[in-house]
């Protein structure tokens, strides 16, 4: 069965710290990679996806094959990445499953 | 705008009430889908469309219909809501194209209660 593995439900770090976010998936063939954040009364939105290589607001991902894992990071937490962030593999054809996602505070 | 719209934001309903929750999109996108969203339990898939009169199962169908008969709508129909479909719902959509690393956007969300 297609499998994605946030194992933190909840993750509290101080402003200024590194922050990571893990991601496991478990999927026949090579999904695509996104990661989706959600501010607070926000819909979903894409934060990045790993075929871009980018940085977006500071974040990274890493698509590491060898153990399936797409973490999220961040060198230096701010308190406006609190939010809700989903880890969303996606079939070749579009079709999205999401993790069941880690809710991010930053405190001052 | 390019947008997903979703109709109502809120509802509160009786149960056994039969209600729709539209979704419409203005993007030409292929793919259509729904989720629920639970506190712990994260974004799980309702229903999928692939195309026009194409419509799948995702995680958590049960208790739910949706149709596809043009490509900017896909409604989700409760026929006899229950109190365990109490959530937030959020639709989605993307270009569906195969191969493509596509983006999804979502809908603003509609939380639904059953009494």
């Amino acid at each position: 069965a297609q499998r994605v593995t946030q194992p933190e439900k909840l993750l509290s770090v101080f402003k200024g710290a590194p922050v990571e976010l893990k991601c496991n998936y478990s999927y026949s063939g090579s999904p695509e990679l996104f990661w989706y954040v959600q501010y607070s009364r926000q819909r979903l939105q894409l934060l990045l996806r790993h075929i871009s290589r980018e940085s977006i607001k500071g974040f990274t991902a890493d698509l590491n094959k060898g153990e399936t894992s797409f973490h999220l990071k961040k060198p230096f937490a701010q308190e406006e990445d609190s939010a809700m962030y989903y880890c969303a593999p996606s079939y070749n054809n579009n079709d999205m499953r999401f993790g069941a996602g880690t809710r991010l505070t930053v405190k001052p | 705008e390019a947008q997903v719209t979703q109709n109502p934001r809120y509802l509160i309903t009786v149960t056994g009430k039969k209600l729709t929750v539209t979704c419409s999109q203005n993007m030409n996108h292929e793919y259509m889908s729904w989720y629920r969203q639970d506190p712990g339990l994260g974004l799980r898939q309702i229903y999928y469309s692939m195309n026009v009169e194409v419509t799948d199962k995702g995680d958590v169908p049960e208790g739910y219909k949706v149709s596809r008969k043009e490509k900017r709508n896909f409604p989700l129909i409760l026929e006899s809501p229950s109190p365990n479909q109490t959530s937030l719902y959020f639709c989605a959509s993307s270009l569906g194209q195969a191969d493509l690393n596509t983006e999804a956007f979502f809908g603003q969300g509609t939380r639904l209660t059953v009494v």
